[in-house]
C-alpha cells in the first residue's frame, strides 16, 4: 500500500497570511502514460463531510476559491492557502488514487493564530 | 443537484450486522463509480469499498474484506454496504462518496451515518 504522510500535524496562521501543508507519498503517484499525478486534497470542516478542493495534484475543483493551490509531482506535494480566511479553518487531507487501496494522509489541522 | 443520503446506521453489538444504504439523486447513477469511506470518532478518513457503475469491479480495504459487502441497485439509484461480524473498531461515521467521470475520487459526499459497535 502507498503510505501518505503530511506535515505539519497542525498549524496556526494569522488571517491574510499564507498557510502551507505538505504531503508525501511512499512511492510515486505520477502515472507515466498520461503524465498526471493521482493526488487529491480535501477540506473537512467540523461536523461536515470532506469537500474536494484539488485533483490531479494541481487542478482546482469548480467553485473552490483561487487562494487554494496545489503543486508538486511524484512523491512530494503541497497545498497552499495564499491568504487565510476565517472560513478556511478545517482539517486538510491529501489522498492518492494511483492505486487501490486509495490511501489518505493523516490530516493537517489549520487554525487562526 | 447531486445528493447522496446515507441511512441505516445505529448501535449494534460486537459480532452483529448492519446494512447501510445511500440514496442517490441528481445524476445518472449507473454511470458513476461509488465508494464507502469511513471516519472513526476524532480520526482520519479511511476508504473501505469501491464499486464500478455496472458492479463489474469491486474492491475492499483489507480491514473489511470478508466481512463487508458493497452492492448497488441502479434501478433504485441506491448504494449499499452490508456489514457483518462487526467489531468495536468499525465504529465510525460512514460516508458514501461518488467518483467523478474523470475519474477523480469523491467529488460528492453524503452527510454520513454513524455506526456504533458496542455492548
Amino acid at each position: 500500500d502507498i503510505v501518505m504522510t503530511q506535515s505539519p500535524d497542525s498549524l496556526a496562521v494569522s488571517l491574510g497570511e499564507r498557510a502551507t501543508i505538505n504531503c508525501k507519498s511512499s512511492q510515486s503517484v505520477l502515472y507515466s502514460s498520461d503524465n498526471k499525478n493521482y493526488l487529491t486534497w480535501y477540506q473537512q470542516k467540523p461536523g461536515q463531510p470532506p469537500k474536494l478542493l484539488i485533483y490531479w495534484a494541481s487542478t482546482r475543483e469548480s467553485g473552490v476559491p483561487d487562494r487554494f493551490s496545489g503543486s508538486g509531482s511524484g512523491t512530494d506535494f503541497t497545498l497552499t492557502i495564499s491568504s487565510l480566511q476565517a472560513e478556511d479553518v478545517a482539517v486538510y487531507y491529501c489522498q492518492q488514487y494511483y492505486t487501490t487501496p486509495r490511501t489518505f494522509g493523516p490530516g493537517t489541522k489549520v487554525d487562526i493564530k | 443537484e447531486v445528493q447522496l443520503v446515507e441511512s441505516g446506521g445505529g448501535l449494534v453489538q460486537p459480532g452483529g450486522s448492519l446494512r447501510l444504504s445511500c440514496a442517490a439523486s441528481g445524476f445518472t447513477f449507473n454511470t458513476y463509480n461509488m465508494n464507502w469511506v469511513r471516519q472513526a470518532p476524532g480520526k482520519g478518513l479511511e476508504w473501505i469499498a469501491y464499486i464500478g457503475g455496472s458492479s463489474s469491479a469491486i474492491y475492499y480495504a483489507d480491514s473489511v474484506k470478508g466481512r463487508f459487502t458493497i452492492s448497488r441497485d441502479n434501478a433504485k439509484n441506491s448504494l449499499y454496504l452490508q456489514m457483518n461480524s462487526l467489531r468495536a473498531e468499525d465504529t465510525a461515521v460512514y460516508y458514501c462518496a461518488r467518483d467523478s467521470l474523470d475519474p477523480v475520487p469523491y467529488d460528492y459526499w453524503g452527510q454520513g451515518t454513524l455506526v456504533t459497535v458496542s455492548s
